[in-house]
């Protein structure tokens, strides 16, 4: 049983530029979330799926970021003209709705923006 | 409103030493999850453990132990003879069920340094 994957692993761009980010989610999960974890702090909640729907997004999640799960299985993030501010470590987490580790959230490595 | 303190930024131990993080919660659900998840150097989330709002049994898992009362709203996270591989950043963190996408809510984590 793989876990959740991001990719990639760390991203350096210039502002202005789009990103995207990518989430594989542990495979018979139908739940999966997007945080963004600033230095010092803790993760943020930014969105999430369940299946192919996006079901909530934060107030943190401006006109900019785009979350996509077409098939309900991986989940693509965009940032589009990237800030400084966007410079961030971005969370990927994945769940199910049943079983007996319901609702646990179990996190990918993480993609480390950095904006210059 | 829902909100996670943890109020030591960072611990510093020699090993061997047994060291607790605390973690108090605040929440107007009757029901909801509690979390502890550790982050080491290489940045990913590894959960450690769940506990239910209507189960304050303490649980003991090797050298960790959690400590759980209602009473004053508190998760407590006991390390018992830390090793140097205990040094991570620990964050607590809460889900309401009342809330139906479950999201996590974050502390801002206790950097627990663990001296040989």
């Amino acid at each position: 049983d793989t876990g959740v994957s991001q990719d990639p692993r760390h991203k350096i761009t210039k502002r202005g530029q789009n990103v995207t980010f990518r989430c594989d989610p542990i495979s018979e999960h139908n739940r999966l979330y997007w945080y963004r974890q600033t230095l010092g702090q803790g993760p943020e909640f930014l969105t999430y799926f369940q299946n192919e729907a996006q079901l909530e997004k934060s107030r943190l999640l401006s006109d900019r970021f785009s979350a996509e799960r077409p098939k309900g299985s991986f989940s693509t993030l965009e940032i589009q003209r990237t800030e400084q501010g966007d410079s961030a470590m971005y969370l990927c987490a994945s769940t199910s709705t049943s079983g007996s580790s319901a609702d646990t959230q179990y996190f990918g490595p993480g993609t480390r923006l950095t904006v210059l | 409103a829902q909100k996670v303190t943890q109020a030591q930024t960072e611990i510093s131990v020699v090993e061997k030493e047994d060291v607790t993080l605390d973690c108090v919660y605040e929440t107007r659900d009757t029901t909801y999850y509690l979390f502890w998840y550790k982050q080491p150097p290489s940045g990913e989330l590894v959960f450690l453990i769940r506990r239910n709002s209507f189960d304050e049994q303490n649980e003991i898992s090797g050298r960790y132990s959690w400590n759980f009362q209602k009473s004053t709203s508190s998760f407590n996270f006991t390390i018992t003879a830390s090793q140097v591989v205990d040094s991570a950043v620990y964050f607590c963190a809460l889900s309401e069920v009342g809330d139906s996408s479950y999201k996590l809510i974050f502390g801002s984590g206790t950097r627990l340094l663990v001296r040989p």
